[in-house]
């Protein structure tokens, strides 16, 4: 089983390219998260989806954008990328009635 | 506003002694609880979790604390092990809430 699969792994941007992040989850989960890790902040919530078709903004939605394309897949996207948004970037899913949430491998994206 | 609060960023405990980590939440709609466990370039994965009917959960050389009146949990790692040197993150939900909300994390390192 994969589990949560993240894509890329790495990515560098200029500051204002865009691009967008890949998140598919194959446990069959009905909701789906991106959340991002800086120093001493921990894990922020920035976009959740509770079901396909529903997407809801987290603590720091500012700057991003999401899709949930169908029930594997929620996309992150970033429309013109800051240097603030230096980050790695982790998608979760959770299943229904279940508290735990799976995480995948992480995105490090450097924006210079 | 961070609703899951981790106060002490690190913690260095000698091989084989107890490790305690410490998370306070302050949003009373929370009735579950969640530790992670993270090591570098990884996601996170679950360690251990408790709802708020109970007061201890124990897996293993893992014991989970929950004090509802004074909004605090705590993880017992005994004995601690090399292996457990990793960030751990204190996460909460509530029963009709989809978000899961994270702590900072506390560095755990074990001496040999």
């Amino acid at each position: 089983n994969a589990g949560v699969t993240q894509t890329p792994k790495f990515q560098v941007l200029k500051t204002g390219q865009s691009m967008t992040l890949q998140c598919a989850q194959d446990m069959n989960h009905n909701s789906m998260y991106w959340y991002r890790q800086d120093p001493g902040m921990g894990l922020r919530l920035i976009y959740y989806s509770a079901s396909e078709g529903t997407t809801d903004k987290g603590e720091v939605p500012n700057g991003y954008n999401v899709s949930r394309l169908n029930k594997r897949e929620f996309s992150l996207r970033l429309e013109s990328a800051a240097p603030s948004q230096t980050s790695v970037y982790f998608c979760a899913s959770r299943g229904a009635g279940v508290w735990k949430a799976f995480f995948g491998q992480g995105t490090r994206l450097t924006v210079v | 506003d961070q609703q899951v609060k981790q106060n002490s960023p690190s913690l260095s405990v000698q091989e084989g002694r107890i490790s305690i980590l410490n998370c306070d939440y302050t949003n009373s709609m929370f009735d579950y609880f969640l530790w992670y466990k993270k090591y570098p370039a990884e996601g996170p994965t679950f360690l251990i979790s408790i709802s708020s009917i109970k007061d201890k959960n124990e897996d293993g050389r893992f014991t989970v604390f929950l004090n509802k009146s004074a909004k605090h949990l705590s993880l017992h790692i005994v004995p601690s092990q090399p292996g457990d040197s990793a960030v751990y993150f204190c996460a909460a939900s509530g029963s009709n809430d989809y978000k899961l909300s994270f702590g900072a994390g506390t560095t755990v390192t074990v001496r040999a």
